[in-house]
């Protein structure tokens, strides 16, 4: 298996501007996980779906934030408006079952200017 | 008060020392304890989990206190290679999520 796989794995976008991170889980996995880190706050969970259904989104920072799983094998995170305070490293990370080992893709390293 | 604290560090170490990090959580119904490791720009990923009689792998040894609710983990003779940021992860099957601490940096030096 190739792993988590995410892409873009950089962006550079303007302040205003709609991005989209995009992640492939494990298959099988059925568990999947969006984080946020940065120097500051550190690795934030922002959301988390079982069997493809949202189970706690109470991370996402705000509505400009969205993300959705319409199948096992497909994820996406969108920010739209983007702000200068979005920057940071996301991580997408599948696993079986929530509370097991969860494996991290390398992550998508966005700037907003 | 946060749901899994670790010490601040960081921890600056010569090489073959003994260092030992420790973590608290504050939900006494966590089930599943695991220490991931985070290298520079990387992603993280599972250096070892933590069971209830303590296991060791190697050099590193992982604890767990439920009585306490704190779960250590030891790396003996110190290696450059163990430079690197370790996070303490709490699960809780109940929730099905995971929770990590901030994490705690390690730098060993010649």
């Amino acid at each position: 298996d190739a792993g988590v796989i995410q892409s873009p794995r950089h962006e550079v976008t303007e302040m205003g501007q709609e991005v989209t991170l995009r992640c492939k889980p494990i298959s099988g996995h059925n568990s999947l996980f969006w984080y946020r880190q940065t120097m500051m706050r550190g690795l934030e969970l922002l959301i988390y779906f079982n069997n493809n259904v949202p189970i706690d989104d109470s991370g996402m920072p705000e509505d400009r934030f969205s993300a959705k799983m319409p199948n096992a094998s497909f994820s996406t995170l969108k920010i739209q408006p983007s702000e200068p305070r979005d920057s940071a490293v996301y991580f997408c990370a599948s696993s079986l079952g929530g509370d097991n080992e969860q494996f991290f893709g390398p992550g998508t390293r966005l700037t907003v200017l | 008060r946060k749901e899994v604290e670790q010490d601040p560090g960081p921890f600056n170490v010569p090489e073959g020392a003994t260092v030992a990090f420790n973590c608290t959580y504050s939900n006494s119904a966590s089930q599943s304890f695991f220490w991931y490791r985070q290298d520079c720009r990387k992603e993280p990923k599972l250096l070892m989990s933590v069971y209830s009689s303590g296991n060791e792998d190697g050099r590193f040894t992982a604890q767990l206190n439920r009585a306490s609710q704190y779960i250590s983990l030891l790396i003996r003779d110190s290696k450059l290679s163990d430079s690197a940021t370790y996070l303490c992860v709490v699960a809780n099957t109940n929730a099905g999520k995971s929770t990590f601490g901030d994490g705690t940096t390690l730098t060993v030096k010649p």
